[in-house]
């Protein structure tokens, strides 16, 4: 089955503590992201990736690393996090062809930072 | 750069009544419009698209149509169902990238 994975799916943790929230995909998809969404803002954009080795920031970065050394996973990274980053987070992934490029979405991540 | 502007919930209707959501949106060149689906505790669908103008999406009975001309995407459906409640997205991929920008969110709530 096609499908965006992300784990952990629920996550309650203290300021400072490192933590890792990881992403992968099964349809040989270029183009991954991650997004973070919170009401009254929808989803906003946190990095993106074009492919292995290959990542820029989205609108939100502060706060956050990713890495891409497989075409597959792409694993978001809060080293130090904070209250502020509380929230609902999606990986999503898509083909780079063409003009229309639907994006598959993963189940979400609900991350509290106390 | 790009936004999208989709009007405020919540949104609370019976079962049958007609919905629509309005959204509009400020691009550069020739967008790609979405509309995507959240339903309670899951992770984000598409529910339709469009990717010219004058395009008419279709899914599951409902409809959206790009109207460049009042830079617009608003989503109906002509009878709701219980199962039709959750949140819709708005959302656009500029001609030039796969970043999406959504709107806001709108909660929809159908009472039998």
């Amino acid at each position: 089955e096609a499908q965006v994975t992300q784990n952990p799916r629920y996550l309650i943790t203290v300021t400072g503590k490192k933590l890792t929230v990881t992403c992968s995909q099964n349809m040989n998809h270029e183009y991954m992201s991650w997004y973070r969404q919170d009401p009254g803002l929808g989803l906003r954009q946190i990095y993106y990736s074009m492919n292995v080795e290959v990542t820029d920031k989205g609108d939100v970065p502060e706060g956050y690393k990713v890495s891409r050394k497989e075409k597959r996973n792409f694993p978001l990274i809060l080293e130090s996090p904070s209250p502020n980053q509380t929230s609902l987070y999606f990986c999503a992934s898509t083909q780079l062809a063409g003009h229309y490029n639907e994006q598959f979405f993963g189940p979400g991540t609900r991350l509290t930072v106390l | 750069g790009n936004s999208v502007t989709q009007m405020e919930g919540p949104v609370t209707l019976s079962e049958e009544a007609f919905l629509t959501i309005n959204c509009t949106y400020t691009a550069t060149g020739y967008p790609s419009l979405f509309w995507y689906v959240q339903y309670p505790g899951e992770g984000l669908q598409l529910l339709l698209k469009a990717t010219k103008a004058d395009d008419k999406g279709s899914n599951k009975g409902f409809e959206a149509t790009y109207r460049k001309e009042t830079t617009s995407f608003h989503l109906e459906k002509g009878s709701v169902q219980v199962s039709d409640s959750a949140v819709y997205f708005c959302a656009l991929s500029g001609s030039n990238d796969y970043k999406l920008s959504f709107g806001a969110g709108t909660t929809v709530t159908v009472r039998a």
